[in-house]
């Protein structure tokens, strides 16, 4: 069974920086699959942060004008996600997701797994 | 960027009424929608991609259609574990984006 855990810290400061390890078990994350960040202020809707390939390669939302830095780990079978220079505005539930390839074996080319979230306050 | 407008954002209805919702794209996605259920305290769940085909162990009653820029979620009858908000998400275009909600609740 495939899941996804998020960590990290629950406050960060105005101006420092939010970052955050997703852990997956029961997959690689070396396989065809990309590995993505999504966020929701409180009552809001969703917001794609940002995600990073397989292969290492990554992209981000421009609307976070290049603050955002998505890394893997294969050695630890984990992701990261840094934000800098943070707001209050930055304040959300930050979600974890898996997202696959539409190929000859499968796939969704959608978000098909998901993390439970985790609460980030930018607060001093 | 594509804007994603569901609608109606809040749809009152009872448990074994048919559910429709609406997602409307400001240009053509293709076939690259999803949609999410979302329950209180949750993350989001994947029930149908690519528009119609749905996600590993989702119900037969929920359904998807459409393509290009007018997409439709429907659940057959409503059971009571329904009732959430859904969102619909493109990928086709860069970046990525979502609907902003369709809020199913018990009428």
């Amino acid at each position: 069974q495939v899941q996804l855990q998020e960590s990290g810290p629950g406050l960060v400061k105005p101006s420092g920086t939010l970052s955050l390890t997703c852990v997956v078990s029961g997959d690689s994350i070396s396989e065809t699959n990309w590995w993505a960040w999504v966020r929701q202020p409180p009552g809001k809707g969703l917001e794609w942060i940002g995600e990073v390939f397989h292969s290492g390669g990554s992209t981000s939302n421009p609307s976070l004008k290049s603050r955002v830095t998505t890394s893997l780990d294969k050695s630890k079978n984990q992701f990261s996600l840094k934000l800098t220079s943070v707001t209050a505005a930055d304040t959300a539930v930050y979600y974890c997701a898996r997202g696959s390839f539409i190929t000859i074996f499968g796939g969704t080319n959608a978000f098909d797994l998901w993390g439970q979230g985790t609460m980030v306050t930018v607060s001093s | 960027e594509i804007v994603l407008t569901q609608s109606p954002a809040t749809l009152p209805l009872s448990p074994g009424e048919r559910a429709t919702l609406s997602c409307r794209a400001s240009q053509s996605v293709s076939s690259s929608l999803a949609w999410y259920q979302q329950k209180p305290g949750q993350a989001p769940r994947l029930l149908i991609y690519e528009a119609s085909n749905r996600a590993t162990g989702i119900p037969a009653r929920f359904s998807g259609s459409g393509s290009g820029t007018d997409f439709t979620l429907t659940v057959s009858s409503l059971e009571p574990e329904d009732f959430a908000v859904y969102y619909c998400q493109q990928r086709n275009n860069w970046p990525w984006t979502f609907g902003q909600g369709t809020k199913v609740e018990i009428k």
